[in-house]
């Protein structure tokens, strides 16, 4: 079964750059048939996807965040990151990473950034 | 971007009924290449990631019971709910992987009457 977990800061403070890593389990990103996407949840409110990558590091970002956004991978530890610069209090959110068929079908737990100083 | 609505933003259901969600993408989501709807269901329960119930607008994922169907096609799509059960009180959410960016309804709180 895979599994995906989350990892890093929980508070960034305005104009910083938001830095999450995800670590798969129970499968290998390298395999390939998947893209492994970020996606964000505002409290209280609906899901964003933010972008996808493929094992090859090809990626895909949502042009209302593309500017900023930065999705690597790293196959060797079997992690894939997220980097979101230049963050608000609007980047304040649940971040989830997930393999992506598409659509998603294994999420993170989530965790949740505050962004604030 | 394909933007998606669902219908209605809440419903409550009494326990054994049927609950009825709506989704409508703002085009096609149909690709006539493979005959294939391009849209997904989940559900959301508090402090939990969403849950994919459906795919392709009509294949239930693996586990989940039959009692959730989904159905519809082009731009228009329907998740059912039969003998609701006091365990689908959640936020379900449509999504359309048609075409990047992948994008999400608004959600639908389903509740107990």
């Amino acid at each position: 079964q895979v599994q995906l977990q989350e990892s890093g800061p929980g508070l960034v403070k305005p104009s910083q750059t938001l830095s999450l890593t995800c670590t798969v389990s129970g499968g290998s990103i390298s395999s390939g048939g998947y893209y492994w996407s970020w996606i964000r949840q505002h409290p209280g409110k609906g899901l964003e996807w933010i972008g996808y990558i493929y094992y090859t590091g090809s990626t895909y970002y949502n042009p209302s965040l593309k500017s900023r956004v930065t999705i690597s991978v790293d196959t060797s530890k079997n992690q894939f990151s997220l980097k979101l610069s230049s963050v608000t209090a609007a980047d304040t959110a649940v971040y989830y990473c997930a393999r992506d068929s598409p659509p998603p079908d294994y999420w993170g737990q989530g965790t949740l950034v505050t962004v604030s100083s | 971007d394909i933007v998606m609505t669902q219908s209605p933003d809440s419903l409550a259901v009494s326990l054994g009924e049927r609950a009825t969600i709506n989704c409508k993408s703002s085009q096609s989501v149909l690709y006539s290449s493979n005959n294939k709807n391009y849209l997904a269901w989940y559900q959301q329960k508090p402090g939990q990631p969403p849950k994919l119930l459906i795919y392709w607008a009509s294949t239930r994922e693996s586990g989940v019971p039959d009692r959730f169907s989904g159905s519809g096609s082009g731009t228009d799509f329907t998740l059912t709910i039969n003998s609701l059960q006091a365990e689908d009180v959640a936020v379900y959410y449509c999504q359309q992987y048609y075409r990047t960016p992948f994008t999400f309804g608004q959600g639908t709180k389903l509740e107990i009457k």
